[in-house]
């Protein structure tokens, strides 16, 4: 089992819906969590970050964590085309310690 | 201010020949992380550098992986010699602070390694 989970994907939404992007994780030493997105032949850049239980958004995006649970996600809103691409989750352990997941490839179909 | 720069961007290579890449992090950043990616798959950790102490190599083949960062900068990856299956693209990021758990990493473009 890997330490980070994330649906394999691909996953495909139409133009203005949700896209909701899952992660597991198996650390409970976990402290902060990452998303990053990747863009096909390019390097991962950062989304949103989330430490806390609960939700946190910016913009059209949503964080949600679940420590008990040890379950992340991210909500995209409004989907556009612009947001294809491979979305990669990052967990952090407080030693500083980085594990990505395999990340989720999605389609914003127009 | 100028993000973390590699290079090469492109390298290609027959097997059993060294090859080294580059990394220079963003000014202040601490923190210096190789990372290797294969296609379909998320950055997998090779060694992590917090100044000048890497103090996480244990995915470092070192029989065949050195990485140093001699000043607490600039740092470089070698492999020797080189086998088919580390084609791949290699990153490296930075962080602000090093020891924590909360700061984003900013990566560089990558290096594609194809070994021929």
């Amino acid at each position: 089992q890997k330490e980070v989970e994330q649906n394999s994907g691909p996953l495909s939404v139409p133009e203005g819906a949700i896209a909701s992007l899952n992660c597991t994780y198996s650390d409970r030493g976990s402290q902060s969590f990452f998303w990053y997105r990747q863009y096909s032949g390019k390097s991962p850049e950062l989304i949103m970050f989330i430490y806390s239980n609960g939700d946190k958004e910016d913009g059209r995006f949503t964080a949600q964590l679940n420590k008990a649970s040890q379950y992340v996600s991210l909500l995209i809103r409004d989907s556009q085309p612009s947001d294809s691409a491979t979305y990669l989750c990052a967990v952090n352990t407080n030693a500083g310690k980085s594990t990505f997941g395999d990340g989720t490839t999605l389609t914003v179909k127009p | 201010e100028a993000g973390v720069v590699q290079s090469p961007r492109y390298k290609i290579i027959e097997k059993k020949q060294p090859v080294a890449f580059w990394c220079n992090p963003i000014s202040g950043h601490n923190t210096l992380y190789w990372y290797l990616q294969n296609l379909g798959q998320g950055p997998e950790l090779l060694i992590r550098y917090e100044n000048e102490e890497a103090v996480d190599d244990s995915q470092l083949p070192k029989d065949r992986f050195s990485a140093e960062r001699l000043k607490g900068v600039d740092s470089t990856l070698k492999i020797q010699p080189a086998e088919l299956g580390d084609s791949a693209v290699y990153l490296c990021a930075s962080s602000l602070e090093g020891g924590g758990s909360y700061n984003e990493q900013f990566f560089g473009p990558g290096t594609r390694l194809t070994v021929l």
